[in-house]
């Protein structure tokens, strides 16, 4: 069942504004990862926070988690046109053995930033 | 270079068909996933071999089987296919927690 939801489903912004995107999931975790994917094009792994860290730094992204609310906040600073883009959670919730990662994905949220 | 390829990029057939999608990565990765992304977005696990030996197996048709000749390639083959099985189909690998995807392969039944 899908774990992830990711709130809005879409957000328009000018150029310079921030954006802010939330996750919420359901059952304990071991980490929860961002992806970004350009429109026809595969995820692209932005950041990963572990279930211990309640804030996480990358450029211009900035990752909280909440595991007591099960959810977590991507912000975009300074958005640039270029972030259009599709956003996505996805949480580690056990390792299924032999060294494989099962991810569960949101629906995501579309970002669009206008020039 | 791709670190992960997939081929074709598009797939348009005729219900009934079968068809095989390939999937190639260079990263040097024992993990290996296919996951099927609907008209909604929604990205969802199907397979996942590690070290050639399939771990995960979700709810698929049987209709669907991975094959892994080597842990750099993960290939998909869908028998019998149906109109239900249109979707952006994602190979990915992974190392660790981070994992890598593909460009996707556009399947289109008919």
């Amino acid at each position: 069942s899908q774990q992830g939801e990711e709130d809005p489903q879409a957000l328009s912004i000018q150029e310079g504004e921030n954006a802010t995107m939330n996750c919420s999931y359901k059952t304990s975790i071991n980490n929860l990862q961002w992806y970004r994917q350009n429109s026809g094009r595969g995820l692209v792994h932005l950041i990963l926070i572990r279930s211990n860290e309640r804030e996480k730094h990358s450029g211009r992204l900035r990752v909280t988690l909440d595991t007591s609310k099960k959810s977590s906040s991507l912000l975009i600073t300074a958005s640039r046109a270029a972030d259009t883009a599709s956003y996505f959670c996805a949480t580690d919730a056990r390792d299924s053995g032999a060294g494989s990662y099962q991810l569960t994905f949101g629906k995501g949220t579309k970002l669009s930033v206008i020039p | 270079d791709t670190a992960v390829s997939q081929t074709p990029k598009y797939l348009v057939t005729q219900m009934g068909n079968d068809k095989s999608i390939k999937c190639e990565q260079n990263l040097g990765h024992d993990t290996m996933y296919w996951y099927k992304q609907d008209s909604k977005k929604f990205l969802k696990i199907m397979f996942s071999y590690n070290n050639k030996e399939l771990i995960i197996n979700e709810t698929v048709p049987n209709r669907f089987s991975p094959k892994s000749p080597d842990k750099a390639h993960l290939n998909l083959h869908i028998n019998s296919l149906e109109l239900g099985d249109s979707a952006v189909y994602f190979c990915a690998s992974s190392t660790g927690d981070t994992q890598y995807f593909g460009p996707g392969t556009r399947l289109t039944v008919l």
